[in-house]
């Protein structure tokens, strides 16, 4: 079975830009979940998407959103770009019912 | 945001030797986690941990749910160089979804 998979890898913007994030969870796992990990702030809980409503919102600013598609792939939306969203955004699904979490490889964020 | 304190921070030791890291936190959770990262990638799930007490284990690796559900305990045994990485605990209330929160990571360095 495939594993969390997540596009693009590695992105480059400028402040004040927006970017996207994209997140296909492991097949059947309907829940998704984003996180931020920063050296400063280590890893941080953005959201949680189950059957596309948002479930659970962490402690970050409305310039951070997402949405989930019916088929449970998950994305995630950063405005006004600021230098300290640089961060490794990583994703991670579960199945309905289960506590455990499979984490995708991440999208490394660099704001120049 | 919330995180969780791990010990030690980092550790160097050789090959074939045992490894102890512990958590801790200030509230309760009722499921614990751990997950290894490797550099440039997502965290991996290792164990995971249901009720106060429970001991788990998962090849050379052993994790404990402590009493108190404040705290979780990880050993590895015999340690190889593989086992280089970064390691988490993650707690989880299952009263608010799929919230993880991350304790701030032990650095595992295995020299031959």
């Amino acid at each position: 079975k495939a594993g969390v998979t997540q596009t693009p890898r590695y992105l480059i913007k400028t402040r004040g830009q927006q970017v996207t994030l994209s997140c296909s969870p492991i097949s059947g796992h309907r829940s998704v979940s984003w996180y931020q990990q920063t050296p400063g702030q280590g890893l941080q809980f953005l959201f949680e998407y189950f059957s596309e409503t948002q479930r659970n919102k962490g402690n970050f600013p409305g310039r951070f959103s997402g949405r989930q598609f019916s088929n449970s792939r998950s994305e995630m939306n950063v405005s006004t770009l600021e230098l300290g969203d640089s961060a490794l955004y990583l994703c991670a699904s579960s199945l309905r019912g289960r506590w455990e979490q499979y984490f995708g490889p991440g999208t490394r964020l660099t704001v120049t | 945001g919330q995180q969780l304190n791990q010990s030690p921070q980092s550790m160097f030791i050789q090959e074939g030797e045992d490894v102890s890291m512990n958590c801790t936190s200030s509230s309760i959770f009722n499921t614990w986690l751990w997950y290894k990262q490797d550099p440039g990638e997502g965290p991996v799930l290792l164990i995971a941990l249901y009720k106060a007490g429970e001991l788990t284990s998962n090849g050379r690796l052993t994790a404990q749910f402590g009493i108190t559900r404040k705290d979780s305990f990880l050993n590895i045994s015999a340690s190889i160089p593989s086992d280089v990485g970064i390691y988490f605990c993650a707690g989880l209330n299952t009263g608010t979804a799929s919230k993880l929160t991350f304790g701030t990571g032990t650095r595992l360095q295995v020299t031959l």
